[in-house]
């Protein structure tokens, strides 16, 4: 059956330090990734897509790679601030005709120390 | 447009009861989502709209659960004869096209 596995469920670091997310999937062939943001209590909110024949996506602070051989997208946030803490969902997307529905990993908790 | 709206915020509801969520999409967003997401859980995909054409339904979704987009503009997903295991975050989101969904902040059901 298909899996995303993100990387503990929760990762601390030093403020201004970069912090790097792990998303492993298994058993599909996405067709792009997505990475969202959730504060507590809110809807996620749109970061990034990266499709398949990209390697590598930038927006300010935050880079995505996209290994198809892998299976794995990585997502960075450079120069971290405590306003980042957030937990942050990757969705492997399979382009399914005309649905796209996005499956989500259970995400990483992420918490920048002042 | 201040972006996708969910109402109620919060319900709480006894155990049979039916219940139903609205949701108000980004106005010329084509498609329209709704998930369930559990604590520490991503959200889990429930049902797609295309305007008012219901395309597709997630095994989740049983036969308790109901959802419509009449006139493809807002939303309403009813729940009849509530469960405990109902209780979850329900999640609405709006896209133009596949990409990039733009997510309510969620109606919250606790089911007593």
């Amino acid at each position: 059956s298909q899996k995303i596995e993100q990387n503990s469920e929760a990762l601390n670091i030093q403020e201004g330090k970069t912090a790097t997310l792990t998303c492993n999937y298994t058993n599909y062939s996405p067709a792009y990734l997505q990475w969202y943001r959730q504060d507590p209590g809110r809807g996620p909110v749109f970061l990034l897509l990266i499709r398949e024949n990209e390697k590598e996506k930038r927006k300010e602070r935050l880079k995505v790679t996209f290994d198809t051989t892998l299976k794995q997208s990585l997502f960075h946030i450079t120069a971290s601030q405590p306003a980042d803490s957030a937990t942050y969902l990757c969705a492997p997307t399979i382009s399914s005709g005309s649905a796209r529905q996005l499956t989500f990993g259970s995400g990483t908790q992420l918490t920048v120390l002042p | 447009d201040t972006g996708v709206s969910q109402n109620p915020r919060h319900k709480i509801t006894k155990r049979g009861q039916n219940v139903t969520f609205r949701c108000d999409p980004i106005s010329e967003h084509n498609r329209l989502y709704w998930y369930r997401q559990t604590l520490g859980q991503g959200p889990e995909f429930l049902t797609y709209f295309q305007n008012e054409a219901q395309l597709e339904k997630s095994r989740l979704l049983s036969d308790r659960f109901s959802a419509e987009r009449p006139k493809g503009s807002f939303s309403t997903l009813e729940i009849q004869r509530t469960e405990q295991g109902d209780s979850a975050m329900y999640l609405c989101a709006s896209s133009l096209g596949g990409d990039g969904y733009t997510f309510g902040s969620g109606t919250r059901l606790t089911v007593v």
